[in-house]
């Protein structure tokens, strides 16, 4: 089955570090970019940046640039997010999915695949 | 404040046909072809158009999408009780060189 596996919730205090992964079955990640994307508590979706797991490339939202670190293992098809020092305020829905991107005019950019989630709580 | 704009809330009764509707700039809509996706909290996101008007496998032909300048629009047809979500409008947007989402609509099927 072609799916994108989330762990379902953690919990942290401000200033700890945290890895939330997202493992793909049924594709291989090389093949595609991988996104992520934030939902915080009563707001909507919002992109945060995607990687190339073939080679590393990221690109990244102006709003998340420095404050997370994405990458990848190969060798267990998984991507990651990485925070080194939670806030508060990093409380919310973290998803992961497989992303089509083919650059235009017109660009055609969708996410075809989603993880169920991760709830990431921060307090203290 | 999301970059594209969508109306918070749409209702209907079952079926009827409801339209929401997405507005957003040149960099965005006004280039690049729209997407939207159906959202029940704390579940997956699920694509239910891509390219403004592609139905991926498995999408019934009761959604439909379309675009016209700088808006886009979702359409759905013969309103079932179950399609009551939060549905999502995203875009690609060459300022960011990446996706961006509308704020999104609550469909409540009354």
């Amino acid at each position: 089955e072609v799916q994108l596996e989330q762990a379902g919730e953690e919990a942290k205090k401000p200033g700890e570090s945290l890895k939330i992964s997202c493992q793909a079955s049924g594709f291989t990640l090389t093949d595609f970019w991988i996104g992520w994307v934030r939902q915080k508590p009563g707001e909507g979706l919002e992109w945060m940046g995607s990687i190339y797991p073939e080679d590393s490339d990221t690109r990244e939202s102006p709003s998340f640039q420095g404050q997370v670190t994405m990458s990848v293992d190969l060798s267990i098809n998984t991507a990651y997010l990485q925070w080194s020092s939670l806030k508060a305020s990093d409380t919310a829905f973290y998803y992961c999915a497989r992303e089509i991107v083919e650059l235009g005019p017109p660009a055609l950019n969708w996410f075809d695949l989603w993880g169920q989630g991760t709830r990431l709580t921060v307090s203290s | 404040q999301s970059v594209l704009t969508q109306p918070p809330s749409v209702s209907g009764t079952p079926g009827q046909r409801i339209t929401i509707s997405c507005s957003g700039s040149h960099s965005n809509i006004g280039t690049n072809t729209v997407n939207w996706y159906r959202h029940l909290p704390g579940m997956a996101p699920k694509l239910l158009i891509h390219s403004d008007n592609q139905r991926p496998s498995g999408v019934p032909d009761r959604f439909s999408g379309s675009r016209s300048g700088t808006s886009a629009s979702l359409a759905i047809s013969g309103l079932q009780s179950e399609d009551g979500a939060d549905y999502y409008c995203a875009a690609w947007d060459d300022s960011l060189t990446g996706p961006v989402f509308g704020g999104g609509t609550k469909l409540a099927v009354l």
